[in-house]
């Protein structure tokens, strides 16, 4: 079946340590997202990327890094110059298409992130 | 610029009554909107799309939602709810590459 997969699915970090949340998937979509969620909000934008090596930044990308070397996949790398890295992270993907045409997001099922 | 406004961020609602959430959205042009359902410690799932076809929406699970560009609303309703509809829903809006989210309704369904 055609999806977005993420893994972990719960992680453990120390402090000052730097950790890569990976997102995969096979719905050859052009455009994938990271979101940040946290108790009781929305959800945020990190990155986006709509082709394969190009991302931009989103509205709270400090702190985190993002590749995009294959169609498939879409690594997120949290680093210790997040000062607040505890969250539920979402992966979306979508056809890419903007505006008044653009597809519905499809999402993985989510990394929960635990700072210690 | 864009935005969405989900009105109310707790619903409640009796089993078997009808549902209601509310969504207003802010564009220059008519965009591609959205509401998406999320169960704890899930990832987010499409209930239902308008993409300037038919106004009125129907969704997964009996919900259906209607486009109202005089009022620019989204509402979304079911005439029946159901325990297990109680979760976070989203309301979204097509941007410029982007994706615009309300802060989300959390529904809760009395027994």
């Amino acid at each position: 079946d055609g999806g977005i997969t993420q893994s972990p699915k719960y992680l453990f970090r120390k402090e000052g340590q730097n950790v890569t949340l990976s997102c995969e998937q096979n719905l050859n979509h052009d455009a994938m997202y990271w979101y940040r969620q946290d108790p009781g909000q929305g959800l945020r934008l990190i990155y986006y990327s709509q082709i394969v090596n190009d991302f931009q930044k989103g509205d709270i990308a400090e702190g985190y890094s993002v590749s995009r070397e294959k169609k498939e996949s879409f690594p997120l790398t949290v680093t210790s110059a997040q000062k607040n890295p505890t969250a539920f992270y979402l992966c979306a993907s979508s056809s890419g298409t903007s505006g008044r045409w653009a597809g519905e997001l499809f999402f993985g099922e989510g990394s929960r992130l635990t700072v210690l | 610029a864009q935005s969405v406004t989900q009105l109310d961020s707790h619903v409640s609602v009796s089993e078997g009554t009808p549902v209601l959430l509310r969504c207003n959205y802010s564009s220059s042009y008519s965009p591609s909107l959205f509401w998406y359902v999320q169960h704890p410690n899930k990832g987010l799932q499409l209930l239902l799309k308008y993409t300037s076809a038919a106004t009125l929406v129907k969704g997964i699970n009996g919900f259906e939602a209607e486009f109202k560009k005089s009022e620019t609303s989204f509402h979304l309703t079911k005439p029946s709810a159901h325990m297990s509809d109680a979760a976070e829903y989203f309301c979204v809006s097509s941007g410029t590459y982007k994706y615009i989210f309300g802060t989300g309704t959390r529904l809760k369904v009395l027994a």
